[in-house]
């Protein structure tokens, strides 16, 4: 059982480049999130999704766009990179609201 | 808006002793989850206990416990027997109806 998975690992971007945060789960869950944390803080949240086909921002959606066309998938895209961005994102995922949320690896994103 | 606050960055703590790490939030919901999550230097994140708002009774799970003052809007876990292994990131969590976020984190330090 993978859990949650994020792909890339590690990615460099130039000011103004765009790109595709992957994040697929197999455990069939219906929350999906995506966060940010920067180096020493809390995790941010970025949209948020309760099933297939709804999402809603979170407290830092400026600069991010996500869709949920799948209950395994849950793509961030940054679009217009900026340093402000440079951060680690992790996706996570719960069953119900009320139960564990697992976690992706991260992804440690540099704009330059 | 529901926002969640960790007034304590840092904290240490002697191996053997016990220490409690504070969680104020607010919201004006009546039904909620509170979660506390452990991030080691791996990164990944662990779910350490978690409180339903509806119970009065304070969760545990063997040397973790909560206080949960739900008039006072403040979630403190403690940990007893520290061990070397709780050295890690502690994050609050709140949940409702499926918007996860987290406060800023305290720092825990275990020392031999």
């Amino acid at each position: 059982n993978a859990g949650v998975t994020q792909t890339p690992k590690f990615r460099i971007l130039k000011i103004g480049q765009s790109m595709t945060l992957q994040c697929t789960q197999d455990m069939n869950h219906n929350y999906m999130y995506w966060y940010r944390q920067d180096p020493g803080m809390g995790l941010k949240l970025i949209y948020y999704s309760v099933g297939a086909g709804i999402t809603d921002k979170g407290e830092v959606p400026n600069g991010y766009n996500v869709s949920r066309s799948t209950t395994e998938d849950f793509p961030l895209r940054l679009e217009l990179a900026a340093p402000s961005q440079t951060s680690v994102y992790f996706c996570a995922s719960q069953k119900k609201w009320n139960t564990e949320a697992f976690f992706g690896q991260g992804t440690r994103l540099t704009v330059v | 808006a529901q926002t969640v606050t960790q007034s304590q960055p840092e904290m240490s703590v002697q191996e053997a002793e016990t220490v409690t790490l504070s969680c104020t939030y607010d919201t004006s919901e009546s039904n909620y989850y509170l979660f506390w999550y452990k991030q080691p230097p791996s990164r990944q994140m662990i779910l350490v206990i978690r409180q339903e708002a509806y119970k009065q009774q304070n969760a545990t799970e063997n040397r973790f416990s909560v206080n949960f003052q739900k008039a006072a809007k403040s979630f403190s876990l403690k940990i007893s027997d520290s061990q070397l292994g709780d050295t890690a990131m502690y994050f609050c969590a709140f949940n409702q109806g499926g918007k996860l976020i987290f406060g800023q984190g305290t720092e825990l330090s275990v020392k031999p």
